[in-house]
Order: structure tokens, then C-alpha cells, then sequence
């Protein structure tokens, strides 16, 4: 079974300043996808980023960038000049097919805080 | 463009009350669709998918069962809440398999569930 770590339950940054999320993954799928999903105080998920396994190259959203270690099963998310509105909850999520479906992991989560 | 919506925001139940939150999609056709639980400061757990009318996949035994009576309408229920059954409750969908980008997944407002 597919498992999704976030060692860092909770984490903080000062405003304009940049942080890194970590995330590691367990799978003996070659190929799958990887997604980064914030949950803000609304509790409404936003998917942020998302990276294919067969891609080399690291995606990046506007602020947001990817560190995708294959090997390592590593898929740690960079916010560049942070800003109040990326407070929030960041989960980790991996999925894979199954038959006419997607099988979603989630990751337990990290409490992201900016403050000003 | 898509919208999920899911109702009630809310809901106050007392333990072994009947339970039934719904959940609809609009702007596209033969989605699939999940409920997850969310407990409080907790990652997402999957509790259902669907890839078709009728068609239901539990991951985990439970108090709870779910219907997809019609294409865009997945509904959650329980014929006696449990007190373990408190949480927030999300709905979400993807396209297809068949369909173009059917690796992400797209999540509802929520549902937030206290059972008394």
C-alpha cells in the first residue's frame, strides 16, 4: 500500500520569505502523479501543484516550485515571497490508477503560518 | 466551468440519528467522485469512490455507506450515527479515465458533521 510522510506538522515563515514542505512517499508504482493541495481557514481545497513521475523536470506554479526526487520518493514544496494568504494547512498527495479509477493518498498534513 | 456543491454546511445530529449529506457536480459529464473524512487537524481519509451510476468502492468498514443515484450525485448516509462519526466530511471529483486531465481531483466546500 501506498503511504505519504509529512515530517513537519507545523511550520512558520516571516512575509517575503521563502520555505520549503517536505514530503516523502512509499510506492512500487513507476508510474504515478503528485500533488501539493492547500486547505486554508475556509477548509476549502485548493490543489496547488502537480507533478507527473515520468517528468524530469520540476513543475512550477507562479511562487510555488517543486523539488521531485524520484528515487529518493521525495516531493518537497518551495513557497518563494510568502504571503499572508498561503496560511494554511498543505497536504501532500499521491495518485496512482486503478482500474477505471485513481487511487488518492494523502499525507497527514503541515500547518503553514505566515506571519507579517 | 465545473462546480461541486455539497449540503448541508452544517449539521448537528444526535448519536443514532440517520445521516444523508449530498453532493453534486456541475459542468461535466461521468465524473467520478470520492467522500473523504476529515478529522479535526487531521489529513484526508477516503471513504468512497465512484466511476459510474450505481457503481460504489468503500476503502475502509465503517458506519457509513454511500449512493450515486444519479450521474452528478453522490450521497453519503448512515442509518445510525456514531459518535466517532464527527468530522468534516469533503466531496470531491475528477474527469474520467477515458477523459483528458483525469489525475486531479477537485473538492467541495465541505460538510462539517458533530454528532451529539
Amino acid at each position: 500500500a501506498q503511504t505519504v510522510t509529512q515530517s513537519q506538522p507545523e511550520m512558520s515563515v516571516q512575509e517575503a520569505e521563502t520555505v520549503t514542505l517536505s514530503c516523502t512517499y512509499d510506492t512500487s508504482e513507476s508510474n504515478y502523479y503528485l500533488f501539493w493541495y492547500k486547505q486554508p481557514p475556509s477548509r476549502q481545497m485548493i490543489l496547488v501543484i502537480r507533478q507527473e513521475a515520468y517528468k524530469q523536470q520540476n513543475a512550477t506554479e507562479n511562487r510555488f516550485s517543486v523539488n521531485f526526487q524520484k528515487a529518493a520518493k521525495s516531493f518537497s514544496l518551495k513557497i518563494s515571497d510568502s504571503q499572508l494568504g498561503d496560511t494554511a494547512m498543505y497536504f501532500c498527495a499521491f495518485m496512482k490508477r486503478r482500474g477505471y479509477g485513481q487511487n488518492f493518498v494523502f499525507g497527514p498534513g503541515t500547518r503553514l503560518s505566515v506571519l507579517p | 466551468s465545473q462546480t461541486i456543491h455539497q449540503w448541508p454546511a452544517t449539521l448537528v445530529q444526535p448519536v443514532g440519528s440517520p445521516l444523508s449529506l449530498e453532493c453534486t457536480v456541475e459542468g461535466t459529464s461521468n465524473p467520478n467522485l470520492y467522500w473523504y473524512r476529515q478529522a479535526a487537524g487531521r489529513g484526508l481519509q477516503l471513504l468512497f469512490y465512484s466511476v459510474g451510476i450505481g457503481q460504489i468502492s468503500s476503502e475502509v468498514p465503517q458506519n457509513l455507506s454511500a449512493s450515486r443515484p444519479q450521474d452528478r450525485q453522490f450521497i453519503l448516509s448512515s442509518k445510525k450515527l456514531l459518535l466517532s462519526d464527527s468530522g468534516f466530511y469533503l466531496c470531491a471529483w475528477s474527469l474520467s479515465q477515458t477523459s483528458g486531465r483525469f489525475y486531479e481531483q477537485y473538492f467541495g466546500p465541505g460538510t462539517r458533521l458533530t454528532v451529539t
